[in-house]
């Protein structure tokens, strides 16, 4: 079953406006991660932040976690053309055997 | 170059044929994943690997038929396809064993296999 949702499922900014994006999920989590993914290409794996955390960077990422609402933010600051993509959370399945993903965010960044 | 290798990379077969799709990592990694992506979907899981062993299998229909035959190489065989199954096929490898509830870290995916059924 699908654990993690993401919202918008699409967005559509400037190049240089911050671009945030929301997933929510459903059972409790040791981790959740964000991956990107170019259109018809592999996903590519972004940021982890762990139960624990309620706040990771990396470069231009920021990422929260809210455990008590089962919510998540993604916000690329300062986006670039090159960060259209499309975004996916993704939280382990109740096996604890595989990661589990949302349908997604596609942001398309202009110039 | 994420060290996880599909091939081929797009493969279009009529109902009737027999194909395989090949994964190979290249990372030491002890887990590998097949996923289905089609449009306006979720990624699916299909098959989860574990030292070789199949761990998972969610309840995939029986013309998808995996092999890991050690723990760099995963294939996907093929068999009486519908054109439903047409998709992007995505395979992914990670560094622990994805077994005993311990979860997974982070996935290594490769660019993907585009499977057209005609």
């Amino acid at each position: 079953s699908q654990q993690g949702e993401e919202d918008p499922q699409a967005l559509s900014i400037q190049e240089g406006e911050n671009a945030t994006m929301n997933c929510s999920y459903k059972t409790s989590i040791n981790n959740l991660q964000w991956y990107r993914q170019n259109s018809g290409r592999g996903l590519v794996h972004l940021i982890l932040i762990r139960s624990n955390e309620r706040e990771k960077h990396s470069g231009r990422l920021r990422v929260t976690l809210d455990t008590s609402k089962k919510s998540s933010s993604l916000l690329i600051t300062a986006s670039r053309a090159a960060d259209t993509a499309s975004y996916f959370c993704a939280t382990v399945n109740q096996a604890g055997t595989a990661l589990i993903f949302g349908k997604g965010t596609t942001l398309s960044v202009s110039s | 170059e994420t060290g996880v290798t599909q091939t081929p990379r797009h493969l279009v077969m009529g109902m009737t044929n027999k194909k395989s799709l090949k994964c190979e990592q290249h990372l030491g990694h002890n887990a590998m994943y097949w996923y289905k992506q089609s449009a306006k979907k979720p990624l699916e899981l299909m098959f989860v690997y574990s030292l070789e062993e199949r761990v998972e299998n969610n309840s995939v229909p029986s013309r998808f038929s995996p092999e890991c035959p050690n723990s760099s190489h995963l294939f996907l065989h093929l068999h009486t396809l519908q054109p439903e199954d047409s998709a992007l096929y995505l395979c992914a490898s990670s560094p622990r064993g994805a077994s005993g509830g311990r979860g997974t870290g982070e996935l290594f995916f490769g660019e993907g296999s585009r499977l057209t059924v005609l």
